[in-house]
């Protein structure tokens, strides 16, 4: 069946550091790819989405590149705050977007000043 | 406009016991869904809904739990009766229908089993 693999964490990083959180994928078709962040506290938030190969979904900083080739959705952030400091899910959606997601297990991010 | 409600956030029940969530979508979306996350590990679906009826209930675990949407527009979740390994954070999420739109999340309740 589809699944998600995402790096383990927790990543510790200093502030202004490069972020780099790995995330693969199994799927038929083709799904749209997404990652949602969970700051502390809160629910879970959209970060940023991409629907077919090579979109690049960017938000606040963060971008991701949907790679069919080596089907992966890596996130990426040249320089994290402190307030960066999250739970990040990398998800899949079968059928266009609509449908349930699926998610990896969670990466938690610290980022020290 | 109001995200997405989740109520109770916290709710502490005896092994046995009965417990209802309830989730509030955001209003006009007729895609509502009901996802969980055990002990650490990966949010994992239950089950959709649009608007009243059930799309995909392919992720209820088992004949204890039973959602409801009446009239599509809020959702209840039951758990009847609660064991040990039903704890986690239970997450209600909805979206409009259309192509690509994103589920937006509500901020979740947290299950604790005794």
């Amino acid at each position: 069946g589809n699944s998600v693999t995402q790096m383990e964490g927790p990543v510790t990083l200093s502030e202004e550091a490069f972020l780099t959180i790995n995330c693969t994928y199994t799927a038929t078709g083709y799904p749209s790819l997404f990652w949602y962040v969970q700051y502390p506290g809160e629910g879970l938030q959209l970060l940023l989405k991409a629907t077919k190969a090579d979109d690049k979904g960017s938000n606040k900083g963060f971008e991701a590149t949907y790679r069919k080739e080596t089907t992966s959705f890596h996130l990426e952030k040249g320089s994290v705050q402190v307030s960066d400091s999250a739970v990040y899910f990398c998800a899949l959606s079968e059928k266009g977007g609509y449908n349930k997601l699926i998610f990896g297990a969670g990466t938690r991010l610290a980022v020290h000043p | 406009e109001a995200g997405v409600t989740q109520f109770p956030s916290h709710s502490v029940i005896e092994k046995g016991q009965t417990v209802t969530l309830r989730c509030d979508p955001i209003s006009g979306h007729d895609n509502l869904y009901w996802y969980r996350r055990v002990m650490g590990k990966e949010i994992k679906f239950l089950l959709h809904f649009v608007k009243e009826s059930k799309q995909d209930e392919s992720g209820m675990p088992n004949n204890r739990f039973l959602a409801e949407r009446t009239g599509g527009t809020y959702s209840t979740l039951k758990v009847q009766p609660a064991e040990l390994e039903d704890s986690g954070v239970y997450f209600c999420a909805s979206s409009r229908t259309g192509l690509h739109q994103p589920q937006h999340f509500g901020d979740g309740t947290r299950l604790s089993i005794l």
